[in-house]
């Protein structure tokens, strides 16, 4: 079985801030890892996926994660936060096998951005 | 412009009274999901579908029912078995395979 849990429901930072949002899974076998991010009732958008190419995976506005094997993490970083990022982020998993196509997501976490 | 529509932005539905959410795609993928969304819980996965005529019960798939007749459309019906129909509706596609998905912009489903 395939999951992916988000530590922390809420992240608190102020604009200009470093940004880091948690995230470990739990596969048997190689997954394909993605971070999507959703503005208020509105649908899902990627930021970024990890494919097993490079462990470092670089996505839209500045956000990046690092694929790391040995602490099963894939956590989403921005160096500084804008106001614009204040949004609800969603890690994913597909790992394929009897769930190829599935994700299973984590329970999100919500980012207030403080002036 | 090719992308992911959903139809209607917010649905009302009285007791006992099925509804049905629209999806359609010009993205020519094959495969479509439906997920509902509950604040604090994620996605959870109600359907999905790898291939036209074919689809399979994803985690929460009791008091719904879908259909792929054609490529670019899969309804989601929510039946009056389904007693707690409040929720956000989003559907995805994706090429097949453990691709990207891609979402629209989701349907509200309120009880009257």
């Amino acid at each position: 079985a395939q999951s992916v849990t988000q530590l922390g429901s809420h992240v608190s930072v102020s604009e200009g801030a470093l940004v880091l949002l948690r995230c470990n899974y739990s596969s048997s076998v190689p997954p394909y890892l993605f971070w999507y991010v959703q503005y208020p009732n509105q649908g899902l958008q990627l930021l970024l996926k990890y494919t097993s190419a490079a462990t470092l995976v670089k996505g839209i506005n500045g956000f990046e994660a690092e694929f790391k094997k040995s602490e099963t993490s894939f956590h989403l970083t921005k160096p500084s936060a804008h106001m614009s990022d204040a949004a609800e982020y969603f890690c994913a998993i597909n790992a394929g096998g009897t769930s190829y196509g599935k994700l299973t997501f984590g329970q999100g976490t919500i980012l207030t951005v403080h002036p | 412009d090719g992308g992911i529509t959903q139809s209607p932005k917010y649905l009302f539905r009285k007791e006992g009274q099925n509804v049905t959410l629209s999806c359609e795609q010009n993205l020519n993928h094959d495969a479509m999901y439906w997920y509902r969304q509950d604040p604090g819980q994620g996605l959870r996965l109600i359907y999905y579908s790898q291939i036209v005529n074919d689809f399979q019960k994803g985690d929460i798939a009791e008091g719904y029912s879908v259909s792929r007749e054609k490529k670019e459309s899969f309804p989601l019906t929510v039946t009056s078995a389904q007693k707690n129909p409040t929720a956000f509706y989003l559907c995805a596609s994706s090429e097949r395979g453990p691709a990207t998905q891609y979402f629209g912009p989701g349907t509200r489903l309120l009880v009257l």
